[in-house]
């Protein structure tokens, strides 16, 4: 069964820091992998989907990596700034008959101004 | 840029009653999707549909769940009898073929409490 696990679950750093969220997922049989953005109460924004041939997808000051032998990806995000604050969720959509993503539970991101 | 959309953004009920969560999806969008995200929980996938059927669904989605696509560009969910542990943020969502590697476009969500 397919777990998606993120540490650190909250993280704060000083405003223009570079900063690396981890996602791990058990099964490396995925389709992809994508890293969403929540806002308090809010919906969900999808930032970066990488397919399963891709090594890594970019967007701005974002950059996320995967590595599905190891079952691993990361969201890389340069010189942060305050409006970054938010929770980020990792999904993976797994191989086989499944029609859901399943997603971890989240990092909760504070940057200090 | 086409958005999914989600009608009421905030639903509050009495235990027993029933409630119908709308939803429109992208217009060229064929799957259709819901998903709940329990107040600190992860978001769980409920129901994917396509072709005016329910092509998956889990454990979670019982009796008390159904859905609809009533028009053209309406989603529905209904819970027939709320219960306390249906509160949650409920998430529609859509792609456009359903392809697996397709991305699923996720609405803004509607907030329903259950009192």
């Amino acid at each position: 069964k397919q777990e998606v696990t993120q540490i650190p679950a909250a993280l704060s750093v000083p405003e223009g820091e570079n900063l690396v969220l981890n996602c791990s997922f058990t099964d490396s049989a995925i389709y992809n992998l994508q890293w969403f953005r929540q806002d308090p109460g809010k919906g969900l924004t999808s930032l970066l989907l990488i397919q399963s041939s891709q090594r890594e997808q970019t967007s701005g000051r974002l950059n996320a990596s995967l590595d599905k032998s190891s079952g691993r990806s990361t969201l890389y995000i340069a010189a942060s700034q305050p409006g970054d604050s938010a929770t980020y969720l990792c999904a993976v959509r797994p191989r086989g008959r499944d029609d859901k993503i399943i997603f971890g539970k989240g990092t909760r991101l504070h940057i200090l101004p | 840029e086409p958005e999914v959309t989600q009608t009421p953004s905030h639903q509050v009920t009495q235990m027993g009653q029933e409630v119908i969560l709308r939803c429109v999806p992208i217009s060229n969008h064929l799957y259709f999707y819901w998903y709940r995200q329990i107040l600190g929980q992860k978001v769980e996938f409920l129901v994917s549909f396509y072709n005016n059927e329910i092509s998956e669904k889990s454990e979670i989605f019982d009796d008390q769940f159904s859905v609809e696509r009533p028009d053209g560009s309406n989603f529905t969910l209904k819970i027939r009898s709320t219960k306390l542990e249906d509160s949650a943020m409920y998430f529609c969502a859509s792609s456009e073929q359903g392809e697996r590697a397709d991305t699923q476009y996720f609405g803004p969500g509607t907030r329903l409490t259950v009192l």
